[in-house]
């Protein structure tokens, strides 16, 4: 099946410092990417919408200046967290929907997620 | 987006069959039901997708009656590592944004 990948898997970063996530769908192409961020025992929460050739829509609530998303191509979106911040703290998950790889209506593909501390 | 209300938690023993009920009333003529799969510290993962009536695969089965304002998720002979969140969707358009609730958190049991 269709795979999503993302780098780092974990990190840890000082306060004030950027990271910088990768997604990645490894064998189809997806003009779009989604990003969640799932605190402890909490459900997975949309955080924006990656758009291949375009900027990213932000979900309100969302500090786009603080999370910058940049769609390089068909197959890598990127989450920069800005300055960071304990608070910032969080898995963070991506998906592609697989249209061009599954005739399941909006069949998203997750990534195994980025586990982040700020410390 | 059709908002879903599922049960929180629930418990069951090993061997036994599972079934999580979800509500999505307010489900759009073009909407499909999809359930996903979360361990911790994953991401979810595709479970099974239906319209209507049954749909059955090798890992569960999706029940939606005729006014597919409901669904059930059945899964048979639960294993300690069918432990997991499970999330009840709607889903309308092929490359939509998704929304999460917030699941049902299946413990299962020795």
């Amino acid at each position: 099946g269709a795979v999503v990948s993302q780098h780092p898997s974990w990190v840890i970063c000082k306060s004030g410092t950027s990271v910088k996530i990768e997604c990645r769908s490894l064998d189809f192409q997806a003009t779009t990417m989604f990003w969640y961020r799932q605190f402890p025992k909490q459900s997975l929460m949309l955080m924006a919408t990656s758009n291949e050739g375009s900027k990213a829509t932000y979900e309100q609530g969302v500090e786009k200046d603080k999370f910058l998303i940049n769609h390089a191509s068909l197959t890598l979106s990127t989450l920069t967290v800005t300055s960071a911040h304990p608070e910032d703290s969080s898995f963070y998950i991506c998906s592609a929907p697989g249209t061009s790889v599954s005739l399941r209506r909006n069949e998203q593909f997750f990534g195994p997620g980025t586990r982040l501390t700020v410390l | 987006l059709a908002k879903t209300t599922q049960p929180i938690s629930m418990d069951s023993y090993e061997g036994q069959e599972v079934n999580i009920t979800c509500s999505h009333n307010n489900i759009a003529t073009n909407d499909y039901i999809t359930w996903y799969q979360q361990f911790p510290s994953q991401g979810p993962r595709f479970i099974i997708q239906g319209y209507k009536t049954k749909v059955t695969n090798e890992v569960a089965s999706l029940f939606i009656p005729a006014d597919r304002k409901s669904s059930t998720l059945s899964l048979p002979r639960v294993s300690l590592s069918d432990t997991a969140v499970y999330y009840c969707l709607v889903v309308g358009g092929r490359d939509d944004k998704i929304i999460f609730g917030k699941g049902t958190r299946l413990h299962i049991l020795p």
